[in-house]
């Protein structure tokens, strides 16, 4: 099975900051990288696909990147809306694998 | 609207077992992969299950095999995990997904998910 690992596992962030959390993969994935959004008591939300594809509908301060082995998800102005649980997970192969989970906080 | 809702969730005692559905609307059901997941309380996300349009391809994880069976009913737009020998292990929200396919291949998956149910907590305790 494939690895993913997210750094950090949470973050303590201002409204406005720019954030960037980080997702290795045990093996190249090429770009077969997808993040979700969770928040407490939902269902996870599509956020990018394919490393750096923008899901329909989010925002355009979400922002992935990375082939191989390691990914980045950036947030470039921090909203409100966007305290969450990030999720990273590899699409390259079944069983498909998720990473621990990135928390962002509000300072 | 695209929409996938879980049902049957509860309290079962270890080596019980336990059916939940995921209705669905919104979509072509039966043009669509479907797969389960499951959180434990606090925890990451964990793959459980896929099922394809036709219900001819099914793949579980090692730590299901054997206990669940993963179905589904194209006439009612229905999708269900039959879970048996359940251990506390398996104590979790359920989820079902939608993989969103592909638009060259419409009979295959892409593991990526673009609508999830709100979820079905399973809870399993003596």
């Amino acid at each position: 099975d494939i690895q993913m690992t997210q750094s950090p596992s949470s973050l303590s962030a201002s409204v406005g900051d720019r954030v960037t959390i980080t997702c290795r993969a045990s093996q190249n994935i090429n770009t077969y990288l997808t993040w979700y959004q969770q928040t407490p008591g939902r269902a996870p939300n599509l956020l990018i696909y394919a490393a750096s594809t923008l899901q329909g509908g989010v925002p355009s301060r979400f922002r992935g990147s990375g082939s191989g082995t390691e990914f980045t998800l950036t947030i470039s102005s921090l909203q409100p809306e966007d305290f969450s649980t990030y999720f990273c997970q590899q699409s390259y192969s079944v069983p498909w694998t998720f990473g621990q989970g990135t928390k962002v906080e509000i300072k | 609207q695209l929409q996938l809702v879980e049902s049957g969730g509860g309290l079962v005692k270890p080596g019980g077992s336990l059916t939940l559905s995921c209705a669905a609307s919104g979509f072509t059901f039966s043009d669509f992969y479907i797969n389960w997941f499951r959180q434990a309380p606090g925890k990451g996300l964990e793959w459980v299950s896929y099922i394809n349009g036709v219900g001819s391809v099914i793949y579980y994880a090692d730590s299901v095999k054997g206990r669940f069976t993963t179905s589904r009913d194209n006439a009612k737009n229905s999708l269900f995990l039959q879970m048996n020998s359940l251990r506390a292990e398996d104590t979790a929200v359920y989820f079902c997904a939608r993989d969103r396919g592909s638009t060259n291949c419409p009979d295959c998956f892409s593991g990526v998910f673009d609508s999830w149910g709100q979820g079905t907590m399973v809870t399993v305790s003596s």
